[in-house]
């Protein structure tokens, strides 16, 4: 079954650099994922797309301090120089034949 | 590229809401438009998609029987219609253009029913 897990939440300071993680289910390593952003009371935004190579693609304007990576089944979103509005809810999502389906997403607070 | 949806519901139990996405600034037919909703309070739940293009769909298979995906090429306007509405399905539906390498989203239409 596809799965992708996140942990449900993560923190880091202001000017800092955070990594937050997406996992895989078992047989699906070689899975695209794709990162989103909700800040508090707003719509999701797309960030980008990470390949099983770690090749990435980012949505518009997403700033260069956005990064992705891959390792086996995990995927990597890691966010340098953070900033107050980088707070909020980030879901990984990865598709099958006809499906998709989200993690329940990573809460992070920006200290 | 812009996704702008329909207004607030109000639903009854047991009633229906159809939910409409306008599509602009790309060739409608040549993206996949996908729905997503969000309880409040809670994450990300993927429902289905179709394909402007012929109009195959595929759902997720908790909505499957329930929801139903159209589109009217000829207005760029995709649809999303949920029937046998509880009090669980009170969410934001979302509407989103998927395509390769990008991904845009509509504002979402808070949908509440309540008797």
């Amino acid at each position: 079954q596809l799965v992708v897990t996140q942990s449900p939440s993560a923190s880091a300071s202001v000017g800092a650099s955070v990594k937050l993680t997406c996992t895989l289910s078992s047989g699906h390593n070689n899975n695209a994922i794709a990162w989103h952003h909700q800040q508090p009371q707003k719509g999701p935004r797309y960030l980008m797309k990470v390949n099983f190579d770690g090749r990435h693609t980012k949505g518009d304007g997403i700033p260069d301090r956005f990064s992705g990576s891959s390792s086996g089944a995990e995927r990597y979103l890691t966010i340098s120089s953070l900033q107050s509005e980088d707070e909020g809810d980030y879901y990984c999502e990865t598709w099958g034949t006809g499906t998709w389906v989200f993690g329940a997403g990573t809460k992070l607070t920006v200290l | 590229v812009q996704l702008v949806q329909s207004g607030a519901e109000v639903k009854k139990p047991g009633a229906s809401v159809k939910v409409s996405c306008k599509a602009s600034g790309y060739t409608f037919t040549g993206y996949y438009i996908h729905w997503v909703r969000q309880a409040p309070g809670q994450g990300l739940e993927w429902m289905g998609r179709i394909n402007p293009d012929g109009g195959d769909t595929n759902y997720a298979q908790q909505f499957q029987g329930r929801a139903a995906m159209t589109r009217d090429t000829s207005i760029t306007t995709a649809y999303m219609e949920l029937s046998g509405l509880r009090s669980d399905d009170t969410a934001v539906y979302y509407c989103a253009r998927v395509g390769a390498t990008s991904y845009y989203w509509g504002q979402g239409t808070l949908v509440t029913v309540s008797s």
